[in-house]
């Protein structure tokens, strides 16, 4: 299974745009970049995802390096609800690959 | 609505006991998944149902067994219940392979 390295955790001040940096440098050429985040007491929940091409919608944006080694979760403006462990998960596109690998994941912790 | 809810929230029982975590989506969703939070709060993946029919059984001692009575449901039966188990389990459902996850709030198991 592929694996993605992400720093353990992050800091920003309500507002400001977040970078959440993740590596995959081992990702094939079918996997899809996904996002997730997990806030207090509550289950994983969807942010966004990408193969190839940035893409954007209304809870953040996905950078993705050309050579698709590494990718980018922005968050335009942290409110403090954003406040959560924000996991990058690498997916394959077939039923029996069909399993999110949870990593340790980026805890951010938001400011007033 | 709720789109994926699971029963109970909490369960405390006694080793050796057998117990059943239920977990119901109304999104209309082909695939459904079991995944267990450890204390250390790795998410892993147990199964995965696709249609009612199992895709992925992740090296999930057979104590543990899934059952799907419909594509709406996926239930989860523990046999001999050991201190081990102890985790929150999350059930989740999935449009089809590759499309985001919606998780449940999780059951939070404890055996004591």
């Amino acid at each position: 299974d592929a694996k993605t390295t992400q720093p353990n955790s992050m800091e920003s001040n309500e507002e400001e745009p977040v970078h959440l940096p993740c590596n995959h440098s081992t990702i094939s050429g079918t996997d899809y970049i996904h996002w997730y985040r997990q806030l207090p007491s509550q289950g994983p929940e969807y942010v966004i995802h990408g193969l190839t091409s940035n893409v954007n919608n209304r809870m953040a944006s996905l950078a993705i390096a050309e050579d698709r080694k590494s990718s980018t979760l922005i968050l335009h403006r942290a409110t403090l609800r954003d406040a959560a462990v924000y996991y990058c998960i690498l997916r394959g596109p077939f039923y029996n690959t069909d399993k999110l690998i949870f990593g340790t994941g980026t805890r951010l912790q938001v400011f007033p | 609505d709720t789109a994926v809810s699971q029963t109970p929230k909490y369960l405390v029982t006694q080793m050796g006991n057998d117990k059943s975590i239920k977990c119901e989506q109304n999104l209309g969703h082909d695939t459904m998944y079991w995944y267990k939070q450890d204390s250390k709060k790795f998410l892993k993946i147990m199964f995965s149902y696709n249609n009612k029919e199992l895709i992925i059984n992740e090296t999930v001692p057979n104590r543990f067994s899934p059952k799907s009575p419909d594509k709406a449901h996926l239930n989860l039966h523990i046999n001999s219940l050991e201190l081990g188990d102890s985790a929150v389990y999350f059930c989740a459902s999935s449009q089809t392979v590759g499309s985001p996850l919606h998780f449940g709030n999780g059951t939070r198991l404890t055996v004591t």
